[in-house]
């Protein structure tokens, strides 16, 4: 079975600083990561995934996530927030060879100007 | 020229009633979702198919019923409408097929289903 945590229903940060939304995962085998972004009133965005590799994913409008395969982690950061970054975000997972992604419960980031 | 487009966008309808929602991709996609968003924003996969072939299929209630004519278009027909089948409804589409690759998924703007 798969599954995703994500700890914080929200995240808040001031302008300028660093964020990290969390996310740890459970799945059998090797385990497919990705974020989405979801902006009100519309369908989620893919920001980033890692598939192998490097455990730092790089992806879209600046933002990164560690991939840690012992803490079973793969958080979301960004080192420097921007008020239009404020959104839902979720992680999701794949296991390898499957075609089921499931997602996490999502973190509301507010980005305080 | 939208990647994967759902039609209607919002939709308001009597209990009891039976509705249809309709998905489309351009992107040469194999792999077509339903996801169900609840109001707490909680993401449900329900159903996929791959080149028109079901293969997921969640415990969703039978009245709802997918249907893809061809591997670009992917429909949802719902029976008997209840109060708790309001929700957002995305179609997605995805690369995979059965010989793997990594492919993310790609999400339609929604189809916003409300129950009376």
């Amino acid at each position: 079975a798969q599954s995703v945590a994500q700890p914080e229903d929200q995240v808040n940060v001031a302008e300028g600083n660093p964020l990290t939304v969390k996310c740890t995962y459970s799945v059998s085998g090797n385990p497919y990561l990705f974020w989405y972004v979801q902006y009100p009133n519309r369908g989620l965005q893919f920001l980033l995934k890692y598939i192998t590799g490097d455990n730092l994913v790089k992806g879209s409008y600046g933002f990164e996530a560690e991939f840690n395969k012992s803490q079973t982690s793969f958080h979301l950061k960004k080192p420097s927030a921007l008020v239009s970054d404020s959104a839902l975000y979720f992680c999701a997972v794949r296991r390898t060879g499957g075609f089921k992604t499931i997602f996490g419960a999502g973190t509301r980031l507010f980005v305080k100007a | 020229d939208t990647a994967v487009s759902q039609t209607p966008k919002y939709l308001v309808t009597q209990m009891g009633n039976d509705k249809s929602i309709k998905c489309e991709q351009n992107l040469g996609h194999d792999t077509m979702y339903w996801y169900k968003q609840d109001s707490k924003k909680f993401l449900k996969i329900m159903f996929s198919y791959n080149n028109k072939e079901l293969i997921i299929n969640e415990t969703v209630p039978n009245r709802f019923s997918p249907k893809s004519p061809d591997k670009a278009h992917l429909n949802l027909h719902i029976n008997s409408l209840e109060l708790g089948d309001s929700a957002v409804y995305f179609c997605a589409s995805s690369s995979l097929n059965w010989t793997g690759n990594t492919g993310e998924l790609f999400f339609g703007e929604g189809s916003r289903l409300t129950v009376l």
